[in-house]
């Protein structure tokens, strides 16, 4: 049970481009979602919060017009890189709790990896 | 703030040596403590978590982790590597969010 699946695994596109990250809880509901960032050979970032029917939350320097999340079901949030460029280049991971509260684990994506040339 | 230490970046074994991974985290509070393992280019899966109870927790793919407060340490234990396990291992405390150490890269010797 608790399973994530996140799509695409992988993705290429040109500078400019706005890029779509789909993340689903396929056996459970998530009334929030995390959304993380990955550089090579580091450990992960959280981006920001997705919440079910709400904006979402932010983590200090992440851009909220850059990376807009839209969580409007509670098995999918999806996370778009407008614009992208290729510093935007990175891992991203998905991840939702089966049960809320902050005991409880966070189940992740396979995660996207996005180049953009 | 909370945050977690992991001191080792690389650590090698060979195949069938015990495994011990150093965690070391900071917070106020009662810690809520996980070990996840990542593959390369892989999502990260859950190993075994503490909340509360018994100091000692058992977790999957015969890992386990021993948590004491006096040191503030959750550290990662397995009896006997398997090449299979060679992957990158996360230490993560989880108070108003979940902060991940570094991360530890095990490599096992055949």
């Amino acid at each position: 049970g608790a399973v994530v699946s996140q799509h695409p695994s992988w993705v290429i596109c040109k500078s400019g481009t706005s890029v779509k990250i789909e993340c689903r809880s396929l056996d459970f509901q998530a009334t929030t979602m995390f959304w993380y960032r990955q550089f090579p050979k580091q450990s992960l970032m959280l981006m920001a919060t997705s919440n079910e029917g709400s904006k979402a939350t932010y983590e200090q320097g992440v851009e909220k017009d850059k990376f807009l999340i839209n969580h409007a079901s509670l098995t999918l949030s999806t996370l778009t890189v407008t614009s992208a460029h290729p510093e935007d280049s990175s891992f991203y991971i998905c991840s939702a709790r089966e049960w809320e509260g902050s005991n409880q684990p966070q189940h992740f994506g396979d995660g996207t990896r996005l180049s953009i040339l | 703030a909370q945050s977690v230490t992991q001191p080792d970046i690389h650590i090698t074994v060979s195949e069938g040596a015990s495994l011990e991974l150093r965690c070391n985290y900071s917070y106020g509070a009662t810690p809520y403590l996980f070990w996840y393992v990542q593959s390369p280019g892989q999502g990260l899966q859950l190993l075994l978590k503490y909340f509360s109870g018994d100091t000692l927790v058992q977790g999957i793919k015969g890992f386990e982790a021993e948590f004491k407060r006096s040191q503030s340490s959750f550290n990662l234990r397995k009896p006997s590597v398997h090449w299979s396990d060679a992957a990158e291992y996360f230490c993560a405390v989880s108070g108003n969010k979940l902060v991940f150490g570094a991360g530890t890269i095990l490599r096992v010797k055949s």
